[in-house]
């Protein structure tokens, strides 16, 4: 079955940039996710691609996608101590149920 | 995107009772998702909620100790029976939209068992 995994915590300086990083192992994962949980909180949908997408932007965020090597990442630029919280990869499964995989998540410490 | 709302929002529970969580979504949707997010973990789906028909389960979880309703296109509940400390938990329940290129969470139930 699906895995996808992450690396479980990054620290960065306001202002500077973050790239989280994700890797997944079913190539035909049709849609993957990058999802936001603040402490205490549920999920937020951040931004998701599309498997035929290199790369999708939307505001701050930019998701890159290299299907070759199963490579996700999520780079948030002008970090702020507001996008402090964990962020989870998820591969939508490649038998179109609905189900999603998820990373262990990645802590991202944003330091003033 | 759609509105989803959980009650109880979060609940302490004696071993061996059971709890019933509620899913309302602010719209109609085909598939519910339930999952579990154990502490200092990743989320695991339970099982997917079928409007007309039971249930489907992933590997380690089973009707039983986690049955589930769908009785309209809008709301669901889980119940977590016999708990035990093992349970405690976040629940959370997910909707798709149409093509399932988006899927939406509610805010979670967090669950204490003692």
């Amino acid at each position: 079955g699906e895995d996808v995994e992450q690396s479980l915590f990054l620290s960065v300086r306001e202002g500077d940039s973050s790239v989280i990083n994700c890797t997944y192992t079913d190539s035909s994962s049709t849609y993957l996710y990058w999802y936001k949980q603040e402490p205490g909180a549920g999920l937020q949908l951040l931004t998701y691609i599309f498997s035929n997408m290199d790369m999708k932007q939307d505001q701050r965020l930019t998701v890159l996608l290299n299907k070759k090597d199963k490579h996700l990442s999520l780079r948030i630029a002008d970090t702020q101590t507001g996008d402090s919280a964990i962020y989870f990869c998820a591969a939508g499964d490649s038998s179109n149920t609905g189900k999603l995989i998820f990373g262990q998540g990645t802590t991202l410490q944003v330091k003033p | 995107s759609a509105v989803i709302s959980q009650k109880p929002s979060r609940d302490i529970c004696q071993r061996g009772t059971s709890l019933t969580i509620q899913c309302q979504v602010d719209s109609q949707v085909t598939m519910m998702f339930w999952y579990r997010q154990q502490p200092g973990q990743s989320l695991t789906l339970i099982a997917t909620a079928n409007q007309g028909s039971e249930a489907t389960y992933e590997s380690g979880f089973v009707i039983d100790k986690f049955p589930i309703s769908r009785p309209n296109l809008t709301f669901s509940t889980l119940t977590v029976s016999n708990m035990s400390p093992e349970d405690s938990s976040i629940y959370l329940c997910s909707v798709d939209s149409s093509s399932y290129n988006e899927q939406f969470f509610g805010p979670g139930t967090r669950l204490t068992v003692l």
